[in-house]
């Protein structure tokens, strides 16, 4: 089945430290790669949009300067999460889609990401 | 608007029994899929089931079945022969339009636990 890589798995790091996520789409092309947040005991919520050759479309609420997107090809979208604070310490997953309608989307792992 | 309901925050059931978790949705767009996705304490997101709103016959998959009433706007997770590797989290998820490129949206999730 459709496998989507999530890197890294854990990051641990100081305060105002710049991190970025990568997630790669490993045997097929995504185009549109989503960007979740996820607390603990809640639900996914969704970051932004991530388009393959444009600007990403941020969920209203989302800081667009705060978490960078790139998604310079069709099997590779980055999360930069700028200036990282202890608010910013989350759970974070991707995900992406086959192009077919009815395709589901498949998830990365997941990032666990602690700010000090 | 809620779009995705799940009302029960956590169940538990005895090993080898069926367990039915809820699952409500409200569209406008007669064009949608629904989606049930199991979260280990891992963290990854496990595809289960998909449901498409023209679907003629309830989707299964192995001891998953999604019970569609689209009168009601209800897709209910059956899982039958509940084991001890089922506990996790659950999240029903819908998409509008059938494009993989839109967005899911996630409910709030059900905690279930399988009891030995």
């Amino acid at each position: 089945g459709a496998v989507v890589s999530q890197h890294p798995s854990w990051v641990i790091c100081k305060s105002g430290t710049s991190v970025k996520i990568e997630c790669r789409s490993l045997d097929f092309q995504a185009t549109t790669m989503f960007w979740y947040r996820q607390f603990p005991k809640q639900s996914l919520m969704l970051m932004a949009t991530s388009n393959e050759g444009s600007k990403a479309t941020y969920e209203q609420g989302v800081e667009k300067d705060k978490f960078l997107i790139n998604h310079a090809s069709l099997t590779l979208s980055t999360l930069t999460v700028t200036s990282a604070h202890p608010e910013d310490s989350s759970f974070y997953i991707c995900s992406a889609s086959g192009r077919g309608g009815g395709q589901p989307q498949h998830f990365g792992d997941g990032t666990r990401l602690s700010i000090l | 608007a809620q779009k995705i309901t799940q009302t029960q925050p956590g169940m538990f059931v005895q090993e080898k029994e069926a367990v039915t978790l809820d699952c409500t949705y409200d569209t406008s767009d007669p064009s949608y899929g629904l989606f049930w996705y199991k979260q280990p304490s891992s963290g990854e997101m496990i595809f289960l089931i998909y449901q498409g709103s023209y679907d003629q016959q309830n989707a299964t998959e192995g001891r998953y079945s999604l019970n569609f009433q689209k009168a009601r706007k209800s897709a209910n997770l059956v899982i039958s022969a509940s084991q001890l590797g089922d506990s996790a989290m659950y999240f029903c998820a819908m998409r509008e339009g059938f494009q993989g490129a839109q967005k899911l949206v996630f409910g709030q999730g059900t905690r279930l636990t399988i009891n030995p």
